[in-house]
């Protein structure tokens, strides 16, 4: 098992491009979720999913759009990218009420 | 909203010495909680999960518990040492479709 991947593992992008991050797992687990980690402000949920054709706003969704096609992907997209949007972005999946496991991280610098 | 609060937000300890560290969220509905490591620019590991059934876990150096009543639950480390040095965040899953809402995490130093 490879886990929760992601890739790109860094990406510099400029102001007003667009992008996407991808995310897959490997276990068949039916949740997934995408957050953003900023110094001082812990992790925050931007999207989620409950299983494929599903998804759901989490606290910060505001710039970034999400699918869920198929169990194993649940790319995020940044539609138009802003300096704001500088961050870590960790994807993560689990069973219902099971342990959470986390992807290896992207770092994202939008100039 | 659940809110996860962690105190204290940095601690630094000698090498040897038990510790605990302490997360304590708003709303006592859940359905539990997680706690993590994280090293310097690395992802999450999980650590324990407690379901919100039961009152603590352990493995090994660990033992985390869990008191819904108060929303409360602690990190206790064992003899900690240098390798234990890191972020310690705890993470509670709660609401109609499970969310998980994250503290803000303790620093640990453990100083050889």
């Amino acid at each position: 098992n490879a886990g929760v991947t992601q890739t790109p593992k860094f990406q510099v992008l400029k102001t007003g491009q667009s992008m996407t991050l991808q995310c897959a797992q490997d276990m068949n687990h039916e949740y997934m979720s995408w957050y953003r980690q900023d110094p001082g402000m812990g992790l925050r949920l931007i999207h989620y999913s409950v299983g494929a054709g599903i998804t759901d706003q989490g606290e910060v969704p505001n710039g970034y759009n999400v699918s869920r096609s198929t169990t194993e992907d649940f790319p995020l997209r940044l539609l138009s990218a802003a300096p704001s949007q500088t961050s870590v972005y960790f994807c993560a999946s689990r069973e219902t009420g099971e342990t959470q496991y986390f992807g290896p991280g992207t770092r994202l610098l939008v100039l | 909203k659940q809110e996860v609060t962690q105190i204290p937000a940095a601690l630094s300890v000698p090498e040897g010495e038990n510790l605990v560290l302490n997360c304590s969220f708003t709303d006592s509905a859940i359905y539990n909680l997680q706690w993590f490591r994280q090293d310097p620019g690395k992802g999450l590991t999980s650590l324990l999960l407690i379901q919100s059934s039961q009152r603590e876990q352990t493995s090994g150096r660990l033992n985390a518990s869990l008191d819904k009543s108060s929303g409360r639950s602690t990190l206790y480390i064992a003899a900690s040492q240098p390798g234990d040095s890191a972020t310690y965040l705890c993470a509670v899953c709660a609401g109609g479709y499970q969310k998980v809402t994250f503290g803000t995490g303790t620093k640990l130093q453990v100083i050889p």
